[in-house]
Order: structure tokens, then sequence, then C-alpha cells
């Protein structure tokens, strides 16, 4: 079964670019989509389409997909960009979800 | 503004029952497909279970597949999950999300989901 493999954890200083990798056979060949999800909050998406941002997320949120990995980057973190953060994609009749990778604003 | 609200959780007996509800505002809810996703207790996301705008096409994760069924009622704006034979693997937060693409036939919208609920908590416990 095919399956999304993201790091369980990313520290970033504040100000600098965080990366957040997701890894799956040819998921370039795939739409890939990131949630945040702040503690005890519900995911919000936040990068669809591979590299579309929904209206009201910042511009410092963007996504890039190829090959067999899907990259969220954040420019410029913030404190509040502390989250899980989720990777999705679809594969035959099946929605799935990348295991989560927590981001620390150190 | 868009709105999703789910009620039903509690806690169940392994082998019980329970129906969770989904009560949609602030979108027309008969033009988008809608997921239940759950998050077990400091777990990541799970996809469980989706259906098309207009009821006619369900899928569901192997994990829940003959004992979670997926519904809907356009006119009352609500999604349902009905919750049979529950195993403790199935405690978890219960989310439901929309899809982001209106009258999208496949479960392939690739838009992704772009509303969630607050979600409701379901214990599956002796």
């Amino acid at each position: 079964s095919y399956e999304l493999t993201q790091p369980p954890s990313v520290s970033v200083s504040p100000g600098q670019t965080a990366s957040i990798t997701c890894s799956g056979n040819n998921l370039g060949d795939k739409f890939a989509c990131w949630y945040q999800q702040r503690p005890g909050q519900s995911p919000v998406l936040v990068i669809y389409q591979d590299t579309k941002r929904p209206s009201g997320i910042p511009e410092r949120f963007s996504g890039s997909n190829s090959g067999n990995t899907a990259t969220l980057t954040i420019s410029g973190t913030q404190a509040m960009d502390e989250a899980d953060y989720y990777c999705q994609a679809w594969d035959s009749s099946t929605v799935l979800f990348g295991g989560g990778t927590k981001l620390t604003v150190l | 503004q868009v709105q999703l609200v789910e009620s039903g959780g509690g806690v169940v007996q392994p082998g019980g029952s329970l129906r969770l509800s989904c009560a949609a505002s602030g979108f027309t809810f008969s033009t988008y497909a809608m997921h239940w996703v759950r998050q077990a207790p400091g777990k990541g996301l799970e996809w469980v279970a989706f259906i098309r705008y207009d009821g006619s096409n369900k899928y569901y994760a192997d994990s829940v597949k003959g004992r979670l069924t997926i519904s809907r009622d356009n006119s009352k704006n609500t999604l349902y999950l009905q919750m049979n034979s529950l195993r403790g693997e199935d405690t978890a937060l219960y989310y439901c999300a929309k899809d982001g693409v209106p009258f999208c036939s496949t479960i392939s919208c690739i838009d992704g989901f772009d509303c969630w609920g607050q979600g409701t908590l379901v214990t599956v416990s002796s």
C-alpha cells in the first residue's frame, strides 16, 4: 500500500527558513496538500495542489512537489508557526496522510 | 461563515455502537463531498471515509470497512458516521471535513479539505 513519510520533528530559529518533507513513491505524479495543526486545535489547510495557498494563509508558506518528495517551506518562521504539519495525497480510492512533523521554533 | 459542528461522541464498550453527526452551515452542503478523519490521542491524522456530494459514492479506509458507515442528509445539511462493532483502536477524536471542490465526483478532488470541525471524542473502553 502507498505510504507518505515525514520526519518526526524539525527545528528552526525564528526568522529562518523551515523545510518539511513528505516522501512517497512518485509523489510528484500526484497532488499534495499540507495542513497545520496547532496544539488543541483542528487542522488548517495551508497548501493545496502542491503550491497554492488558501486565502488567509500568509505568503511565507509555500510548497513544491517533484520526484518522490513534496516540501513545505516556511520562510521567516515565526513563533506562531510552531505546530504539527501533515502532508496529504490521494492514491486509488484512498486519502493518505503522512505521519506528521512537529515544527519547533527555538 | 463556513462551519462544521460534530456531535454524538462518548464512551462506549467494545462491540458497541455510536452515531456521529456533523452539522454544516455557511455553504451549500449538497454540492460538496465530505470526509471523516480521526486522530487517536497523541497520534497523527487518519482518513476514515468519503461520501460524494449527492451520496451516490462512498469509500472507506480498510481499518473501518464493514463496521463504519458514512451517510448524509442534504435536506438537513448533516453528515453522519454510524459506528458498529467498535474496538479499542477506534478511540479517537473524529473530525468531519469539507472537500474544497464543488460537484467533484471522485475522492481525489485535489483542493484538499478546506474546512474542519472541532471534533467529537469517541472512547471505546470497558
